[in-house]
Formats: structure tokens, C-alpha cells, sequence
């Protein structure tokens, strides 16, 4: 079965200093991946996503995501972290079987402390 | 562009109530979900339109669910009855869809539904 996993429901980061939200996915194929961020009473806003090509992708507000092929795993970093990124984040993967369901993680909550 | 448009932002009512959200997705934009989220079971696709047509709607609860999209800037979501354990918050998504090639799902802010 095709799934998207975040280990952790709550990281907790000082101001200045690197981030790590883990996300890890079983699928079948190639994997599509994505990285959504939820503000408080906001939608989810897209940062990034991979599906092909350099397995370090690039994003909105300087966060980034490393494709891992042996390790199935798309991590979202960033190298210094601000009190804004405060936010639930979500992985998602694009599920094979369809060419338009997205299957989202279970989301981890990013606190940055001032 | 103005983003995916949902309203209301809010809505409280009560229990039997029909309630109805409303979605206009992002210009030029041929695919539209609507989803929901609860603590309990996270982000859920209810259903999926492509050029106006329900596609997958095997996320829909229940009959009480219905949905339409009876032109290409607008789509509804209705709850008729309306019950407690309905109350969440509901997105509306749009991406443009070539063949089997989808682009980015762009959500919208979302309505927060309780009903009491």
C-alpha cells in the first residue's frame, strides 16, 4: 500500500538555527513528492515538490527538500530557521494507482522559539 | 490571480440544517477537489472533478454529501442534513490536469464548519 509517513508530531528549533521536518513514503515507481505548510485558520500553501531530476529541490521561503531513493525519504530543511516558519507542515505523495490523489502525511507541527 | 476562493470562512449551525460551501478555483484551472480535515483522520479527498465532470467521489461520507460543479469557476459542497460529527474544516483544491499529467494542487483557505 502506498503511504507517506512524518515520524515526529512536533519539532521544536531555536531561531538561527537549522530545521528538519522527516518524511518518509512507500510507493510503487517513481515518487512524486510534495511539502504543503498550514498557518493557523490558513489553507495549505505549497513550498516545493519533486519529480524528477536534482534530488535537492528548492522552495518558497528558503526551505528545501532532499530526495533520498535508497533511504525513501524527502526531508524538508532549512538553515536558519525564523519564528514565522512556525506551522504545521504536511508531506504528501502522488498515488500511483491515479493521476490526481494525493496521500498526505500526518503532519508535523514546526515550533520555533524566539 | 486571486488564489482559490472559498466561502464562508466560517459557519456554525445547527443540527438537520443544509449547509453549503462554495469554491471558485484558480483561473484556467481544469481540476478541482474538494477535502477535509479533523484531527482525527487528517487531510481526506471527498471528491475530484476534471473539466467540470465528478471524477472520484468514493470519499464522499454519505448521502447527505453531494457535490457539483456546474461550470468551470464554480463548485458547491452541500450537507443535507447536517450533523455534529460533520463539523471540520473543508478545502477546496485546483490544479490543471493534461492527460495524465497534473500540475500542483493549490488549496484554498478553507471553511471552518461546526455544527452544534
Amino acid at each position: 500500500a502506498q503511504s507517506v509517513a512524518q515520524p515526529e508530531d512536533q519539532v521544536n528549533v531555536a531561531e538561527g538555527n537549522p530545521l528538519t521536518v522527516k518524511c518518509t513514503y512507500s510507493v510503487s515507481g517513481n515518487p512524486y513528492l510534495f511539502w504543503y505548510v498550514q498557518y493557523p485558520n490558513r489553507g495549505l500553501q505549497f513550498l516545493l515538490k519533486y519529480i524528477t531530476g536534482d534530488n535537492l529541490v528548492k522552495g518558497s521561503y528558503g526551505f528545501e527538500a532532499e530526495f533520498n531513493k535508497s533511504q525513501t525519504s524527502f526531508h524538508l530543511k532549512k538553515p536558519s530557521a525564523l519564528v514565522s516558519d512556525s506551522a504545521l507542515y504536511f508531506c504528501a505523495v502522488r498515488d500511483m494507482d491515479s493521476s490526481y490523489k494525493l496521500i498526505f502525511g500526518s503532519g508535523t507541527r514546526l515550533l520555533v522559539r524566539p | 490571480d486571486a488564489g482559490v476562493i472559498q466561502s464562508p470562512r466560517h459557519e456554525v449551525t445547527e443540527m438537520g440544517q443544509e449547509v453549503t460551501l462554495r469554491c471558485k478555483p484558480i483561473s484556467g484551472h481544469n481540476s478541482l477537489f474538494w477535502y477535509r480535515q479533523t484531527m482525527m483522520r487528517g487531510l481526506e479527498l471527498l471528491i475530484y472533478f476534471n473539466n467540470n465532470v465528478p471524477i472520484d467521489d468514493s470519499g464522499m461520507p454519505e448521502d447527505r454529501f453531494s457535490a457539483k460543479m456546474p461550470n468551470a469557476s464554480f463548485s458547491t459542497l452541500k450537507i443535507q442534513p447536517s450533523e455534529p460529527r460533520d463539523s471540520a474544516v473543508y478545502f477546496c483544491a485546483s490544479s490543471f490536469t493534461s492527460g495524465r499529467r497534473q500540475e500542483t494542487q493549490y488549496f484554498g483557505p478553507g471553511t471552518r464548519l461546526l455544527v452544534l
